[in-house]
């Protein structure tokens, strides 16, 4: 099995910081990639696929990178309605979920 | 608008069974697989398996075998969850979701409360 490791597990920011959210793979996984924001009481919703592209509809503050094992998401300024719960999900051999990275206000 | 509108929160006691659906709207439900994730109180998601809704044939993760069923009923548009035998470590938040594209998922239900407790 395919494990996903995130770090930090959670982060305290301020409006307009850049931010950025590390997500590690057990295994080489291409661009097998995503990453979803949770909210208190929500859904996940799909912010980025494969790796680095944009949902339709997501600002374009977020942006994703990496292939293989090492991966990032990145809030280029941190915006208040951003501090809510980030999961990566490898696609690469079924689907495993890294554990959640917190972001909270500072 | 591509939705999927699951069922409202569920009281059982151990031992009961429970069944969540997931109803799609704005598309068919054959056109792509449905995922189920699991969310504990406080804790992450888990993918518990998927069921493909061409063929009906589901597929479970360890750890969601034997008391888990997923199934469909397409002259509804309906995908469903059911826990037999309910434990009160299954109380949870269960989602379903879409299989987008080939590899992600979206949309996502709104999210069934499960809670068992005597």
């Amino acid at each position: 099995d395919i494990q996903m490791t995130q770090s930090p597990s959670s982060l305290s920011a301020s409006v307009g910081d850049r931010v950025t959210i590390t997500c590690r793979a057990s295994q080489r996984i291409s661009s097998s990639l995503n990453w979803y924001q949770q909210k208190p009481g929500k859904a996940p919703n799909l912010l980025i696929y494969d790796a680095s592209t944009l949902q339709d509809g997501v600002p374009s503050r977020f942006s994703g990178s990496g292939s293989g094992t090492d991966f990032t998401l990145t809030i280029s300024s941190l915006q208040p309605e951003d501090f809510a719960t980030y999961y990566c999900q490898q696609s690469y051999n079924m689907y495993t979920f890294g554990q959640g990275t917190k972001l909270e206000i500072k | 608008q591509v939705q999927l509108v699951q069922s409202g929160s569920e009281l059982r006691k151990p031992g009961a069974s429970v069944k969540v659906s997931c109803k799609a709207s704005g598309h068919s439900i054959t056109t792509h697989a449905i995922n189920w994730v699991r969310q504990a109180p406080g804790q992450g998601l888990e993918w518990m398996g998927w069921i493909n809704t061409n063929t009906g044939n589901p597929t479970y993760v360890q750890g969601f075998r034997g008391r888990f069923f997923f199934f469909l009923d397409i002259s509804v548009n309906t995908a469903y969850l059911q826990i037999s035998s309910l434990k009160a470590e299954d109380t949870a938040v269960y989602y379903c979701a879409r299989e987008g594209g080939a590899s992600w998922f979206d949309p996502w239900g709104q999210g069934t409360l499960v809670t068992v407790s005597s």
